[in-house]
């Protein structure tokens, strides 16, 4: 069974603060890597993907993978208000389906 | 403008019924995926498809059925069989074979 772990949350941050968000998965074999936002009763939108070892930036958002230690994180720099949602991560192995962590809930306090 | 629709975003439904939820793409992508979410919970895939008249059960298949006759519909039956079908249930494709998704605006069903 695939699993993917996220930290149970609820997170809250102060707005200015780094938010940082962890995901464990299971299958050594996952190849793709990617962290979704989603918004109360909205559906989730991809914010970030990383498929190989290292850091990635998009603006204010940095998406890290350690492939040996089977761990991606998702850190938001400068968190705003409007950063308040769940964030899921999600694990794609090579029969290009995902699996999905339950998501941490984060709330960024003005 | 590309993306994917589903219908309807809201239904009610008395035990016992089976429902339909239409989920249409415009974007030319070969897979397309339907998953449940519970409140509080993670995405879990029912069914996925990767090329018009093929598809494969997915984690929780069970009680559910979908048909994919054309590229770009992939609609998916809640069936009476189904012991708790309220929930949100989020349609979605995928371009390549890297799995990034794009997800219509979900289908909320709530069994009376």
């Amino acid at each position: 069974q695939k699993e993917v772990e996220q930290n149970s949350g609820p997170l809250s941050v102060p707005e200015g603060a780094i938010a940082s968000l962890n995901c464990t998965y299971s299958d050594r074999v996952s190849q793709s890597f990617f962290w979704y936002r989603q918004y109360s009763g909205k559906s989730p939108e991809l914010i970030m993907s990383i498929y190989s070892n290292g850091d990635k930036e998009d603006g204010r958002f940095t998406a890290q993978l350690n492939k040996a230690s089977q761990y991606v994180s998702l850190l938001i720099r400068d968190s705003q208000p409007s950063d308040s949602a769940t964030y899921l991560c999600a694990v794609s192995g090579s029969a290009r389906q995902l699996t999905f962590g339950s998501g941490t809930q984060l709330t960024v306090l003005p | 403008d590309g993306g994917i629709t589903q219908s309807p975003k809201y239904l009610f439904r008395k035990e016992g019924q089976n429902v339909t939820l239409s989920c249409e793409q415009n974007l030319n992508h070969d897979a397309m995926y339907w998953y449940r979410q519970d409140p509080g919970q993670g995405l879990r895939l029912i069914y996925y498809s990767q090329i018009v008249n093929d598809f494969q059960k997915g984690d929780i298949a069970e009680g559910y059925s979908v048909s994919r006759e054309k590229k770009e519909s992939f609609p998916l039956t809640v069936t009476s069989a189904q012991k708790n079908p309220t929930a949100f249930y989020l349609c979605a494709s995928s371009p390549d074979s890297t799995g990034e998704l794009f997800f219509g605006e979900g289908s909320r069903l709530t069994v009376l």
